[in-house]
């Protein structure tokens, strides 16, 4: 059973710290995802990959937050430095897309991060 | 740009009666539509999707959605819930534009199954 994995499931950090966290997509997917679920926002777009190279990260913080994916197997997103209000869930997904057909959107379990 | 509204933050139901959360979106373009369930604690997960063809689609879970073009409309509905389908639902919806597929969320719907 292929699924997303995601590390570390639970990190707490001081603010100003780099935090990194990593996804492998499903072998064979072409697409990642990154997102941020918090109570106050919802669920938002950070980044998107097609073919590892980004497609969408208009809703990434760009003085802060990058993301990356040296390898078709791994997929990063790096924090630097953190802030308290970056205490949030943040989820990796996967999918098979073609460009003029999308697909399931396969969701790791998260990283629930906290900022002190 | 597209966009999907979820009106109802929070749908309290009993238990074996009927429910339905609601979605509409609005695209100036065709649209791809899906349903996402997440459990506490977990991802998001497929419920179920409609892509061409038949505009009812049906989970393996007894929940069932019908494309409505002319309301823009993809409503979820269970003749019968389960206190197991306590979760949040996500309704979404992908364009293509710009040559990729654009997905937009929802703000999602808490289902909550009083027994």
């Amino acid at each position: 059973d292929a699924r997303v994995t995601q590390t570390p499931r639970h990190k707490v950090t001081e603010m100003g710290q780099e935090v990194t966290m990593r996804c492998q997509p499903i072998l064979g997917h072409n697409t990642v995802f990154w997102y941020r679920q918090t109570m106050m926002q919802g669920l938002e777009l950070l980044a998107y990959f097609r073919n590892r190279a980004p497609l969408d990260d208009s809703g990434m913080p760009k003085d802060r937050f990058s993301a990356e994916m040296p390898d078709a197997t791994l997929a990063t997103l790096k924090i630097q430095p953190s802030e308290p209000r970056d205490s949030a869930v943040y989820f990796c997904a996967s999918g098979f897309y073609l460009n003029e057909r999308p697909d399931t959107q396969y969701f790791g379990p998260g990283t629930r991060l906290t900022v002190l | 740009a597209q966009s999907v509204t979820q009106l109802d933050s929070q749908v309290p139901v009993f238990e074996e009666a009927p429910v339905e959360l609601r979605c509409n979106y609005s695209s100036s373009v065709s649209v791809y539509l899906f349903w996402y369930v997440q459990y506490p604690n977990q991802g998001l997960q497929l419920l179920l999707k409609y892509l061409s063809g038949s505009t009812l689609v049906e989970s393996i879970n007894g929940f069932e959605a019908e494309f409505n073009k002319s309301q823009t409309s993809f409503h979820l509905r269970k003749p019968s819930v389960h206190i197991s389908d306590t979760a949040e639902y996500f309704c979404a919806v992908s364009v293509y534009s710009g040559g990729y597929q654009k997905v937009t969320f929802g703000t999602g719907t808490k289902l909550q199954v009083i027994p």
